[in-house]
């Protein structure tokens, strides 16, 4: 009954390796997001998708690619990690235009590149 | 540069007494201001929420004070309890809550002691 759940929740990884970070809300949202939280505690928007499709994209590098294969699922693909791609990473969801009451967030994916 | 800022990274309190977290943001487009609380292992939950024609928004133990001239909140959580140990974090919008993109300070713990 999560409302907004990640996976998987721990990822360790080397350098130079593909990984992905799936996320899902079942809050028959339309709208839903990837944040960064760096080492320096920052929360930053990577990507916002609305109804699947792409409505913010933040500076972030092009190895960084989100997928929505319906605007219940939002997964975030990365290419070829970096050192500085460790951080946790949060997805979020809300209903567009819908209430001032911000985002429900998942519990984030603490991603280590070794 | 941040457009919110939470200056304080810490604030410890006795359980029963005040608890004043302060946050400041330079964007003059803002126009809604949220509240989230963070525990460790979870993503943020919301708290409590500002619409910019307001000065004050009262929830049982938390109020919320803008100062427009100032840009500047604040949260008050009166008595603090224990249970409200987490981290804190501001978070400033456009378009009245209801579009993405919110701008998140890098937080505050609170530690409230018994």
């Amino acid at each position: 009954d999560t409302a907004v759940s990640q996976t998987p929740k721990y990822l360790v990884t080397q350098m130079g390796n593909d990984k992905s970070i799936k996320c899902e809300q079942n809050l028959g949202h339309d709208t839903m997001y990837w944040y960064k939280q760096d080492s320096k505690k920052f929360l930053k928007i990577m990507f916002s998708y609305n109804n699947k499709e792409l409505i913010i994209n933040e500076t972030v590098p092009n190895r960084f690619s989100p997928k929505s294969p319906d605007k219940a699922h939002l997964n975030l693909h990365i290419n070829s990690l970096e050192l500085g791609d460790s951080a946790v990473y949060f997805c979020a969801s809300s209903l567009l235009g819908q209430g001032p009451y911000g985002y429900t967030f998942g519990s984030g994916t603490r991603l280590t590149v070794v | 540069d941040q457009q919110v800022k939470q200056n304080s990274p810490s604030l410890s309190v006795q359980e029963g007494r005040i608890s004043i977290l302060n946050c400041d943001y330079t964007n003059s487009m803002f126009d809604y201001f949220l509240w989230y609380k963070k525990y460790p292992a979870e993503g943020p939950t919301f708290l409590i929420s500002i619409s910019s024609i307001k000065d004050k928004n009262e929830d049982g133990r938390f109020t919320v004070f803008l100062n427009k001239s100032a840009k500047h909140l604040s949260l008050h959580i009166v008595p603090s309890q224990p249970g409200d140990s987490a981290v804190y974090f501001c978070a400033a919008s456009k378009g009245g809550g209801s579009q993405g993109n919110l701008i998140f300070g890098k937080g505050t713990k609170l530690s409230v002691k018994p």
